[in-house]
């Protein structure tokens, strides 16, 4: 059954410098997104990317946080300073269609020490 | 603005007991897709079901059943013969037709069937 992978499993950081997140979603899928837990707390929505472009971001998501699809199948989330508070993990996830159900990657965990 | 509620924090149940997880919703929205993902100790999110806001109907999957009522705002989950392997933290979340508006997930409930 196709899947939604993401490497590395584990990122250890420190604060100040730049973090690459990389995701292959679902091949036949379409949108893309990009979600955030801190520990112990729920999900929270990043972005998401149809078409080679942006087409919502929350307001985590700011000028520190880029997303690319570099090539057919790779989709990335870099995070260009760190901070303390960017220790999380980073769900990847990718739906065929939009509003259709999302399938999650196993997800990064990011520690910024 | 959309809003998911799991009031139930942590639900500690028996093995082989029936279990009901709640989820309560807010939107504006009269088209909008209710999801529930469960979250085991290994962290991923594994999608379970989703469901229109025009589809009523309560929907069966083994052991899993959801009763969606509109006139509640409600979208219950209930486990029945609960097991081990069902401990995991469960959450709600609620995507609204408008715009490209992603999921917006409940805080979760930590469910622990105890052996």
């Amino acid at each position: 059954e196709p899947e939604v992978t993401q490497t590395p499993s584990h990122q250890v950081t420190q604060m100040g410098q730049e973090v690459i997140l990389r995701c292959v979603p679902i091949s036949n899928h379409l949108y893309f997104y990009w979600y955030r837990q801190i520990l112990g707390q729920k999900v929270e929505f990043l972005v998401s990317f149809y078409n080679n472009e942006i087409s919502e971001k929350s307001e985590i998501f700011d000028d520190q946080f880029s997303v690319e699809r570099p090539d057919g199948s790779n989709f990335t989330l870099k995070i260009r300073s760190t901070k303390l508070e960017d220790s999380a993990m980073y769900f990847c996830a990718s739906s065929e269609a939009l509003r259709w159900e999302q399938y999650f990657g196993p997800g990064t965990r990011l520690t910024v020490t | 603005a959309q809003k998911v509620t799991q009031a139930q924090t942590e639900i500690s149940v028996v093995e082989k007991e029936d279990v009901t997880l709640d989820c309560v919703y807010e939107t504006r929205d009269t088209t909008y897709y209710l999801f529930w993902y469960k979250q085991p100790p290994s962290g991923e999110l594994v999608f379970l079901i989703r469901r229109n806001s025009f589809d009523e109907q309560n929907e069966i999957s083994g052991r899993y059943s959801w009763n969606f009522q509109k006139s509640t705002s409600s979208f219950n989950f209930t486990i029945t013969a609960s097991q081990v392997v069902d401990s995991a933290v469960y959450f709600c979340a609620l995507s609204e037709n408008s715009g490209n508006t992603p999921l917006v997930f409940g805080k979760g409930t930590r469910l622990s069937v105890i052996a």
